[in-house]
């Protein structure tokens, strides 16, 4: 089966500084590829996705490009904010299937 | 749009014993997922359901989990009897359909379950 590995956190940043998330897929096939947040006390909310190889994922000013040849999905956003604070998750979804594999996600927290 | 509905919030029971977790996904919904999430990690798929079809349980504890959609609606996932390593919390999440991976799964605030 596939697997996902992100970078391992905590990240803490400052208000508007430069964000990165590095996430590997490993996965047979053509996976779909997806970053998920986690609010505190909140479910899963997706927040960007990408369905094929040079596809770019955006919203809320976080952007990923689905990147075949490094097999990366790296989450990037050029100026956070306090309430970016979260745990973020990056997904895969077995080749053909709709099961989804986590990475086991990284907590950022934002300080003013 | 009404979201993923889950219930309980919380539960804490005593290893041993019985527990049932309930979820209503969202309106049209054919596809419903239920996942495992342990502290610090990543959450984990149970099961998955098509309509009222079981498609993937591979990775569901069939000895002490069940769960059944059995209108093709709402869900029910119970353990019995739950084990100490069962406390997490357990996700349901909805896709309209299956489309080859491509179709986005919403998640439901999900049940905490502590068990004792």
């Amino acid at each position: 089966g596939n697997s996902v590995t992100q970078m391992e956190g905590p990240v803490t940043l400052s208000e508007e500084a430069f964000l990165t998330i590095n996430c590997t897929y490993t996965a047979t096939g053509y996976p779909s590829l997806f970053w998920y947040v986690q609010y505190p006390g909140e479910g899963l909310q997706l927040l960007l996705k990408a369905t094929k190889a040079d596809d770019k994922g955006s919203n809320k000013g976080f952007e990923a490009t689905y990147r075949k040849e490094t097999t990366s999905f790296h989450l990037e956003k050029g100026s956070v904010q306090v309430s970016d604070s979260a745990v973020y998750f990056c997904a895969s979804t077995q080749g053909g299937s709709e099961k989804l594999v986590f990475g086991k996600g990284t907590k950022l927290t934002v300080n003013p | 749009e009404a979201g993923v509905a889950q219930s309980p919030r919380y539960k804490i029971i005593e290893k041993r014993q019985s527990v049932a977790f309930w979820c209503n996904p969202i309106s049209g919904h054919a596809t419903l997922y239920w996942y495992q999430q342990i502290l610090g990690q990543g959450p984990k798929l149970l099961i998955q359901f098509q309509n009222n079809g079981v498609v993937d349980d591979s990775q569901l504890p069939k000895d002490r989990f069940s769960a059944e959609r059995l209108k093709g609606v709402d869900s029910t996932l119970k353990i019995q009897p739950a084990k100490l390593e069962d406390s997490a919390v357990y996700l349901c999440a909805s896709s309209l359909r299956s489309a080859g991976g491509r179709e986005t799964q919403y998640f439901g605030p999900g049940t905490r379950l502590l068990v004792l």
